[in-house]
């Protein structure tokens, strides 16, 4: 199966902060690669697909890039509601596999 | 819009079978895409279950394979997950969710972009 190794586990950060999130996989994956936002009691929510189209209706601050091994998350100014967990996922190949998410706290 | 919401029992005896229905509103099942199972243990990370397309074909995580079964009921508009001989290892919140396959420029992309709000099943004696 596909690892994906997400750094930092977590994160401290303040409203307003550059905060960038890197996920790496074990093998290439091309850009089959999604990042997802949860908060707690929450499910996951879709922020990013394809490495970097950003879903319909999540903010522009959101940015993914990336391709093959090496993949980032950008959030440009974080605010009040960014401070949560976020995950990385694969879609290359079977069985799909989540990276073990990385905690944005203050 | 479409809602997608899990149930079934929240505390499963050890050695016993957990089954799990995902309720699928506001659309059909039978409209492609595939349907998911994911877990999140306490405190921990996101772990792939399985899946099933709108045609009953079904791929399963290896290491669940011998006691998962994921099932499709287009009548009811569900889908379900049945998985055998539980331990507390598998202690988690549950969440169904929407696995879409949209065509791109020579490839499809793939993301899950509808969830259920989770289920807790507890496995203990």
């Amino acid at each position: 199966a596909i690892q994906l190794t997400q750094s930092p586990s977590t994160l401290s950060a303040s409203v307003g902060d550059r905060v960038t999130i890197t996920c790496r996989a074990s093998q290439g994956i091309t850009n089959a690669l999604a990042w997802y936002k949860q908060r707690p009691g929450n499910p996951p929510r879709l922020l990013i697909y394809d490495a970097s189209r950003l879903k319909s209706g999540v903010p522009s601050r959101f940015r993914g890039s990336g391709s093959g091994k090496y993949f980032t998350l950008t959030i440009s100014s974080l605010q009040p509601e960014d401070f949560a967990t976020y995950h990385c996922q694969q879609f290359d190949t079977y069985p799909l596999t989540f990276g073990g998410g990385t905690k944005v706290e203050l | 819009q479409l809602q997608l919401q899990e149930s079934g029992p929240g505390l499963v005896r050890p050695s016993g079978t957990l089954s799990l229905t995902c309720a699928v509103s506001g659309g059909s099942i039978s409209n492609g895409n595939w349907w998911t199972w994911v877990r999140q243990s306490p405190g921990k990370g996101l772990d792939w279950i399985g899946d099933i397309s709108h045609t009953g074909n079904t791929h399963q995580n290896p290491s669940l394979k011998s006691r998962l079964t994921i099932s499709l009921d287009k009548s009811r508009n569900q889908f379900s997950l049945r998985m055998t001989s539980v331990t507390a290892a598998d202690t988690a919140v549950y969440y169904c969710a929407r696995l879409t396959e949209e065509p791109g420029t020579g490839y499809y992309y793939y993301y899950m972009d509808v969830w259920g709000k989770g289920t807790t099943v507890t496995v203990s004696s």
